[in-house]
């Protein structure tokens, strides 16, 4: 049974600094990763997917990576803004390895502040 | 183009009520997810439609629970009778491709229920 992490629950940075968001599973049998962000009361917004054949993603000031043999995968955000704060949740996708269903395995996310 | 929606956005009912949440998704996308977070809990998935036939419904908690997607369009998720462990928020998510298992899931807002 896929089991996601996010380390930390909880981060708390001043504006402008580079940080790095940790997601580590215990299957490496998926098809794809996904990183969203959810703001207070609102839906899920998709960041990044990375398909299991891909190593990384870049979007803008994000840049997601895969390492499937260490069931690790990290969202960087570069020079960060108060705008980014927002719970990050990274999602493990469906498993080929016949163990999983059809939808997505999320850890409990990471509760992301930047000061002004 | 409208993203995923849902109704209602709340909903408080009593103990062995009947609840039924909608979900219209992205006009064309053929994958429809159901999904939900209890308190302290990560999110979970439910089930997951192509069209109008459940693919997997290895996540629904029990038979309390029937989703519906009559026509291949929006779905419905009914809780009969609820009960005070039902409370949470119910997120929909839809994908467009065949492919669906390495395609976006687009999330909606969610519902909260909350059962008295």
């Amino acid at each position: 049974k896929q089991e996601v992490t996010q380390i930390p629950a909880a981060l708390s940075v001043p504006e402008g600094e580079n940080l790095v968001l940790n997601c580590s599973f215990t299957d490496s049998a998926i098809y794809n990763l996904q990183w969203f962000r959810q703001d207070p009361g609102k839906g899920l917004t998709s960041l990044l997917l990375i398909q299991s054949s891909q190593r990384e993603q870049t979007s803008g000031r994000l840049n997601a990576s895969l390492d499937k043999s260490s069931g690790r995968s990290t969202l960087y955000i570069a020079a960060s803004q108060p705008g980014d704060s927002a719970t990050y949740l990274c999602a493990g996708g469906p498993m080929y390895s016949g163990g999983g269903a059809d939808g997505l395995t999320f850890g409990k996310g990471t509760h992301l502040i930047i000061q002004p | 183009e409208a993203g995923v929606t849902q109704f209602p956005s709340h909903s408080v009912i009593e103990k062995g009520q009947t609840v039924t949440l909608r979900c219209d998704p992205i006009s064309g996308h053929d994958n429809l997810y159901w999904y939900r977070r209890v308190m302290g809990k990560e999110i979970k998935f439910l089930l997951h439609f192509v069209k109008e036939s459940k693919q997997d419904e290895s996540g629904m908690p029990n038979n309390r629970f029937l989703a519906e997607r009559t026509g291949g369009t929006y779905s419905t998720l009914k809780v009969q009778p609820a009960e005070l462990e039902d409370s949470g928020v119910y997120f929909c998510a839809s994908s467009q491709r065949q492919d669906f298992l390495t395609d976006t899931q687009y999330f909606g807002p969610g519902t909260r229920l909350t059962v008295l």
